[in-house]
């Protein structure tokens, strides 16, 4: 059974920072592209980024370009996203999918709250 | 930059078929994934590849793409049904997603 867990949010002032993880089992994760995905409050999904099974290719969307970074440590299968100068605009329900497009499957998600 | 524009609401009535738009230029040239979202829970792929069906899924769920149009149809509504609805697409090397669709079953 795949699984993906994800953990990490919370409440974080602006400017700070945060690191989302993702652990998976029961496929193979080296052979994955990976993806985050997030939503707003009562807003619609978004696209944050992408890494390739192997880690070289990363991939970003532009309101994130520059602050975060997406990693993976394919020895342990997890996933992670590095969240940087942290906006209120970045509040939101971080989710983790396996894949490049079209998921099947997804973590349960993790809520960050950026805020004073 | 690529975008797609679905309606804000849908509204159908029990036991009758639905349609949620998604417009995008030239879309029939892209693959489409649809995914079914309820209050408080991760989405689910509905539809991927434009019309095929996860495991699981009922086959009252179906999708069509050509154009500048991708449909995803809901025969016979269940009141399970009621959820937001959004279509995406890869524009490498970027993923791009639909606003999303409120679906109501009257």
């Amino acid at each position: 059974e795949v699984r993906l867990v994800d953990s990490g949010g919370g409440l974080v002032q602006p400017g700070g920072s945060l690191i989302l993880s993702c652990e998976t089992a029961g496929f193979t994760f080296n052979n994955s592209a990976m993806t985050w995905v997030r939503q707003a409050p009562g807003k619609g999904l978004e696209w944050v980024s992408t890494i390739s099974a192997t880690g070289i290719s990363t991939y970003y969307a532009e309101s994130v370009k520059a602050r975060f970074t997406i990693s993976r440590d394919n020895s342990r299968n997890i996933l992670y996203l590095q969240m940087h100068s942290l906006r209120a605009e970045d509040t939101a329900t971080y989710y983790c999918a396996k894949d490049r497009s079209g998921w099947p499957y997804w973590g349960q998600g993790t809520l960050v709250i950026v805020s004073s | 930059s690529y975008e797609l524009t679905q309606p804000v609401s849908v509204s159908v009535a029990l036991g009758q078929t639905a349609r949620i738009t998604c417009e995008g230029n030239n879309i029939g040239s892209k693959s489409v994934h649809w995914y079914q979202q309820r209050p408080g829970q991760a989405p689910v792929l509905v539809i991927y590849r434009d019309a095929s069906r996860p495991s699981g899924i009922p086959d009252r769920f179906s999708g069509s793409n050509s154009g500048n149009t991708a449909t995803l149809t809901i025969s016979r509504a269940q009141a399970g049904d009621e959820a937001d609805y959004y279509c995406q697409v890869l524009d490498v090397p970027t993923v791009i997603f639909g606003g999303g669709t409120k679906l109501t079953v009257l």
